[in-house]
């Protein structure tokens, strides 16, 4: 079975560009997440979706920063402006969802951005 | 609100030797605590959970962690370190009803020959 899937796997832009990360979840998997990574904040949850619908977008930094899940298939990430302290490896995870708390979260390998 | 802790950036082992990588926790509620793995440039990688029962739990690759409820504790531990364990581990805790997992700041193991 294929895994998560992001693209692109890296982004390099320049500052005031859009930029727009894609996840493809596991199928039949109900809940998605979008995490970012730092070496100065770690692993931050930005926002995560249970059937298509955002749960909690607390961690989302800013207006900046939008995320979309049109359909169970699909979830996009945009930022728009982008800013240098955007560079950061983000991170798009699913799970079989329904509050069954498995934990058990299967991350993709990353869109590792580079804003300059 | 809930968290987790890991109080080490790194730890060093030698080939062989036990390892444990601590975590303590602190959540209202009964914690449902996990361990990740990342090697370089992946994602990150499930190793084992506690939700309820035995205190000791055992996971992926030989690695097990201890609940302790007294101390806040989810230490993970293994037997027998190997040079291929050298990687990023993340402790995480969620709530009640929810997938939503909040992670440590990560302890980089670091194996040696």
């Amino acid at each position: 079975d294929a895994g998560v899937i992001q693209s692109p796997r890296h982004e390099v832009t320049e500052m005031g560009q859009e930029v727009t990360l894609r996840c493809k979840p596991i199928s039949g998997h109900n809940s998605l997440f979008w995490y970012r990574q730092t070496m100065m904040r770690g692993l931050e949850l930005l926002i995560y979706f249970n059937n298509n619908v955002p749960i909690d977008d607390s961690g989302m930094p800013e207006d900046r920063f939008s995320a979309k899940m049109p359909n169970a298939s699909f979830s996009t990430l945009k930022i728009q402006p982008s800013e240098p302290r955007d560079s950061a490896v983000y991170f798009c995870a699913s799970s079989p969802g329904g509050g069954l708390n498995t934990g058990e979260l299967f991350f993709g390998e990353g869109s590792r951005l580079t804003v300059l | 609100a809930q968290s987790v802790a890991q109080p080490e950036d790194q730890v060093n082992v030698a080939e062989g030797n036990p390892l444990t990588v601590k975590c303590t926790y602190s959540v209202s509620g009964n914690p449902y605590l996990f361990w990740y793995v990342q090697y370089p440039n992946r994602g990150l990688q499930f190793l084992l959970k506690y939700i309820t029962g035995d205190n000791l739990v055992k996971g992926s690759y030989g690695f097990e962690a201890e609940f302790n409820k007294s101390q806040t504790s989810f230490h993970l531990k293994k037997p027998s370190a190997l040079v291929s364990d050298s990687a990023l581990y993340f402790c995480a805790v969620s709530g009640y009803n929810t997938d939503k997992l909040i992670f440590g700041t990560g302890t980089r193991l670091q194996v040696f020959p």
